[in-house]
């Protein structure tokens, strides 16, 4: 496997579900992002880790809660979501995340996911 | 507000013609702005990636300018194909941010 996988690429849950979305990332990167992305809205930074540790949450809702084992691996647990939580979710990766660094964003293939 | 506008939203051109995309932002202090493509469903795909101290950046048939006293960016694709039918989005990192600012893209359609 190379660049940013992510697993499953569809989820359908109820609304009082618990899933769990999974990326990795096969380039020695230091950082990792979700973000959402919603039908005719921009992207959505969710959640940014730089060496495993979270720098940066735009007030996400608590429904959503990120995980991150190690720097190749990251996990975005889901539970009690709503409707509106529909949506593609992407998984980038950065050799950093330092502003003004040169650095391009690596994104995986994303999940759709759809809550009934 | 920093923000970042595509328009048109949509665009369909004949195989073969030279096109212009456009990108906008609202405030000239930023560290880079960078071009992605997006095809259905999938991930994004890094094309360009512009710092503030340059005005262009160029791969292949892709061209990237760089207007921060307009606050504009063009992406220039020359003898267009539809293998590049695709979303292509815009995304700036403006000072002060930590993130990439995205636009909500352009859904360009080339016709055989």
């Amino acid at each position: 496997e190379t660049g940013v996988t992510q697993t499953p690429r569809h989820l359908v849950m109820g609304m009082t579900n618990k899933k769990s979305l999974k990326c990795e990332q096969h380039l020695g990167h230091n950082a990792m992002y979700w973000y959402k992305q919603s039908a005719k809205k921009p992207l959505e930074l969710m959640f940014v880790y730089s060496l495993e540790e979270r720098v940066e949450n735009n007030s996400v809702p608590s429904r959503f809660s990120p995980e991150c084992p190690n720097s190749s691996h990251l996990f975005l647990h889901l539970h009690t979501l709503q409707p509106e939580d529909s949506a593609l979710y992407l998984c980038a990766s950065s050799q950093h995340i330092a502003s003004g660094v040169t650095d391009t964003q690596y994104f995986g293939p994303g999940t759709r996911l759809t809550v009934l | 507000k920093q923000e970042v506008t595509q328009i048109p939203a949509a665009l369909s051109v004949p195989e073969g013609e030279n096109l212009v995309l456009n990108c906008s932002f609202t405030d000239s202090a930023i560290y880079n702005l960078q071009w992605f493509r997006q095809d259905p469903g999938k991930g994004l795909t890094s094309l360009l990636l512009i710092q503030s101290s340059q005005r262009e950046q160029t791969s292949g048939r892709l061209n990237a300018s760089l207007d921060k006293s307009s606050g504009r960016s063009t992406l220039y694709i020359a003898a267009s194909q539809p293998g590049d039918s695709a979303t292509y989005l815009c995304a700036v990192w403006y000072f002060g941010n930590e993130k990439l600012t995205f636009g909500t893209g352009t859904r360009l359609t080339i016709i055989p």
